[in-house]
């Protein structure tokens, strides 16, 4: 039972322009939202969070949306950069559970 | 401030082995959870310890279980290894459980 999907397994954006992932839940237990980031043989880096009572959070080139109606979140990273080119989970929070997407793969294209 | 250690790095067992797996908080974060990466499954959680208690735990067979001591720092045992068990063990803390969570860099379990 996947609580926490993200439908794209990968995404290819050219540098300088907008990369936008998605994740859908199913829980409406949940009430707080986050984003990390992986390299490879690293572990995930915390990116950027939500709480329900909020529709849209910004911090730097992320923004993160949460639509509740809709149980989907998305983030958006504007511009891309290279360096951006990573592994992002979407993670959510609720009933005393971290739950985790399976992840998107995004390549960033100079 | 150190990062959430994790020991060791790389690890190769046989079936039928037993493991032990560490790792080290943040300081002053009591919160310790363990996490299974495998491809295209993302990351599955196994268990969560806060002083020194489980407070939540997976859907993960008997084989798999935890500690944490009273410095934070925690270990994950696995025993009866399958080849099934090949993934890389997360380990994150944080100050609480709805805080933000601090990963370290894994320990990348292989099973011949």
């Amino acid at each position: 039972d996947q609580q926490v999907k993200q439908n794209s397994p990968s995404l290819s954006v050219q540098e300088g322009r907008i990369s936008i992932l998605n994740c859908d839940y199913t829980n409406s237990m949940f009430d707080y939202f986050l984003w990390y980031k992986k390299y490879p043989a690293e572990g995930p880096t915390f990116l950027i969070s939500i709480s329900s009572i909020k529709d849209k959070n910004e911090d730097g080139r992320f923004t993160v949306f949460l639509n509740k109606s809709a149980k989907h979140l998305s983030l958006h990273i504007v511009p891309s950069q290279p360096g951006d080119s990573a592994v992002y989970f979407c993670a959510a929070f609720g009933g005393n559970k971290l739950v985790f997407g399976a992840g998107t793969i995004l390549r960033v294209k100079s | 401030k150190a990062g959430v250690t994790q020991t060791p790095r790389y690890l190769i067992k046989t079936r039928g082995q037993q493991v032990t797996l560490s790792c080290s908080p943040i300081s002053g974060h009591r919160s310790v959870s363990w996490y299974q990466q495998t491809p295209g499954q993302g990351l599955q959680f196994l268990f969560e310890y806060f002083s020194e208690t489980q407070r939540n735990k997976g859907n993960f067979p008997g084989r798999f279980s935890g500690r944490q001591f009273s410095n934070s720092r925690s270990e994950m045992n696995v025993s009866t290894l399958e080849l099934g068990d090949s993934a890389l063990y997360l380990c994150a803390s944080s100050q609480d459980r709805d805080q933000p969570q601090h990963f370290g860099d894994g320990t990348r379990l292989s099973i011949l």
